[in-house]
C-alpha cells in the first residue's frame, strides 16, 4: 500500500508503562506529523518534522511525550509513564512539503487506552 | 488562535435527502480549508480541498463552498446515501508563521438511514 501507516493499530497499557508509537510515512513524504484524537473531539496537532528535523513541537502536551524521525522517514512517538489521560487515537500524516498548499495524508492511526 | 466550529454535531437524514454540514472559524487569514470524512476506527479521508482564492470545489456528489471573509464554509452533499455515514471533518490551514498545522472542529456525525 501506497498509503501512510501506524502501527499497533491499538496498544493498551497500565498507568505508568512507557508506549512507542510507530509511524511510516507515505514513500518521499518530506513532512510529517502527529495528532491526537480525543473522543468525540477533532483531532490536535502534536508535532511537525521536516526531514528529520522536528521543527514544531508546541502541540506535545508534557515533557512525557517524546517523537523522533531519525532519518527522515519512520517516526515514532513515545509516550513516557503514561496517565489515563493520554488514552486517545493518535494519527500520523504526511505531506510532500509541509507548508500552505499540501494536502495532508493521514494513516489509521493508532487507539492508545491507559488502563 | 484560531477556533473551528461545526454545526450541527450531529444529524440524521433519510437516503436522498440533500443536505448541509457548516463550519465557522474565527480567524479568516487562511491559506486552505480542508473537509476530511472518518469513518469509525479510521483515520481521516480527505474529501475537498478550497485553496483561499477558491471559492468553491466539487467532487462527484459533493461540493464545498468557502467564504474566507466571513469565515464559513459549507459541505453540500447531494442525494445522500447510507453509505455516506461518517464523521465530516472541517480544517483550516491558517496562515502566517504556522502555516503547516491543521486546526480541526469537533466533526459533524452524519447518519443516512435507508
Amino acid at each position: 500500500g501506497a498509503g501512510v501507516s501506524q502501527s499497533p493499530r491499538y496498544k493498551v497499557a497500565k498507568r505508568g508503562q512507557d508506549v512507542a508509537l510507530r509511524c511510516d510515512p507515505i514513500s518521499g513524504h518530506v513532512s510529517l506529523f502527529w495528532y491526537q484524537q480525543a473522543l468525540g473531539q477533532g483531532p490536535e496537532f502534536l508535532t511537525y518534522f521536516q526531514n528529520e528535523a522536528q521543527l514544531d513541537k508546541s502541540g506535545l502536551p508534557s515533557d512525557r511525550f517524546f517523537a523522533e524521525r531519525p532519518e527522515g522517514s519512520v517516526s515514532t512517538l513515545k509516550i513516557q509513564r503514561t496517565q489515563q489521560e493520554d488514552s486517545a487515537v493518535y494519527l500520523c500524516a504526511s505531506s510532500i512539503q509541509g507548508a500552505r498548499n499540501q494536502p495532508q495524508h493521514f494513516g489509521d492511526g493508532t487507539r492508545l487506552s491507559i488502563l | 488562535k484560531q477556533e473551528v466550529t461545526q454545526i450541527p454535531a450531529a444529524l440524521s437524514v433519510p437516503e436522498g435527502e440533500n443536505l448541509v454540514l457548516n463550519c465557522s472559524f474565527t480567524d479568516s487569514a487562511i491559506y486552505n480549508l480542508q473537509w476530511f470524512r472518518q469513518d469509525p476506527g479510521k483515520g481521516l479521508t480527505s474529501l475537498l480541498l478550497i485553496q483561499s482564492s477558491q471559492r468553491e470545489q466539487t467532487s462527484g456528489r459533493l461540493n464545498a463552498s468557502l467564504d474566507k471573509s466571513s469565515g464559513r464554509s459549507t459541505l453540500y452533499i447531494a442525494a445522500s446515501q447510507p453509505g455516506d455515514s461518517a464523521t465530516y471533518l472541517c480544517a483550516v490551514k491558517s496562515s502566517g508563521g504556522s502555516n503547516y498545522k491543521l486546526t480541526f472542529g469537533k466533526g459533524t456525525l452524519l447518519t443516512v438511514n435507508p
